[in-house]
């Protein structure tokens, strides 16, 4: 079966552009999820969506950052404008049904890096 | 609100040796807990876990056993291998969609 499947796996670009980073979830999950993970500040939740609903976008950390899920099968997170500060490790997660048994399935995810 | 502590790392030890890393969470109600594993360069993949009290969850040689008296999910492995090294979050789901992760703790293993 196939996993969280994101690109690009790397990312290079210059402050200042917009930046798209993609993610298809597993096939008949529900909810997908999008981490950042720092050296800095570890892994933070910044929004997450059930059934194509964003629910919670309390840890999208400005109005630069926006994420979209237009179907079941694939979500979008962008930045415009980039900065330096935004250089990370994107994750994107997705998980079955609801209930607090389940895990979260991760991406391999994006590797971002703004100079 | 919920939260996860972990040891700090990196923990470094050699090859074949008994490996702890200590989780404690603080939550209200009955959390599901789990340990996820992260190899360089990789997301992070489920390693085990468990949804209620004195359930022992196991993979891998990996074990952990939810402690709801002490409030605590310590991984453990009888033998660590140098392929074990990588990074390793403890997390728990309470009543939510919503994982609650640990700091993560970096696990060094020498040959």
């Amino acid at each position: 079966d196939a996993g969280v499947i994101q690109s690009p796996r790397h990312e290079v670009t210059e402050m200042g552009q917009e930046v798209t980073l993609r993610c298809k979830p597993i096939s008949g999950h529900n909810s997908l999820f999008w981490y950042r993970q720092t050296m800095m500040r570890g892994l933070e939740l910044l929004i997450y969506f059930n059934n194509n609903v964003p629910i919670d976008d309390s840890g999208m950390p400005e109005d630069r950052f926006s994420a979209k899920m237009p179907n079941a099968s694939f979500s979008t997170l962008k930045i415009q404008p980039s900065e330096p500060r935004d250089s990370a490790v994107y994750f994107c997660a997705s998980r079955g049904e609801q209930g607090r048994n389940q895990p979260q399935h991760f991406g391999d995810g994006t590797r971002l890096s703004i100079l | 609100g919920d939260s996860v502590t972990q040891m700090e790392g990196p923990v470094t030890l050699s090859e074949e040796a008994f490996l702890t890393i200590n989780c404690t969470y603080t939550a209200t109600g009955y959390p599901s807990l789990f340990w996820y594993v992260q190899y360089p360069g990789e997301g992070l993949q489920l390693l085990l876990k468990a949804t209620k009290a004195d359930d022992k969850g196991s993979n891998k040689g990996f074990e952990a056993t939810y402690r709801k008296e002490t409030t605590s999910f310590h991984l453990e492995k009888g033998s660590v291998q140098v392929s074990d090294s990588a990074v390793y979050f403890c997390a728990l789901n309470n009543a939510g969609n919503m994982l609650t992760f640990g700091g993560g703790t970096r696990l060094m293993v020498k040959p």
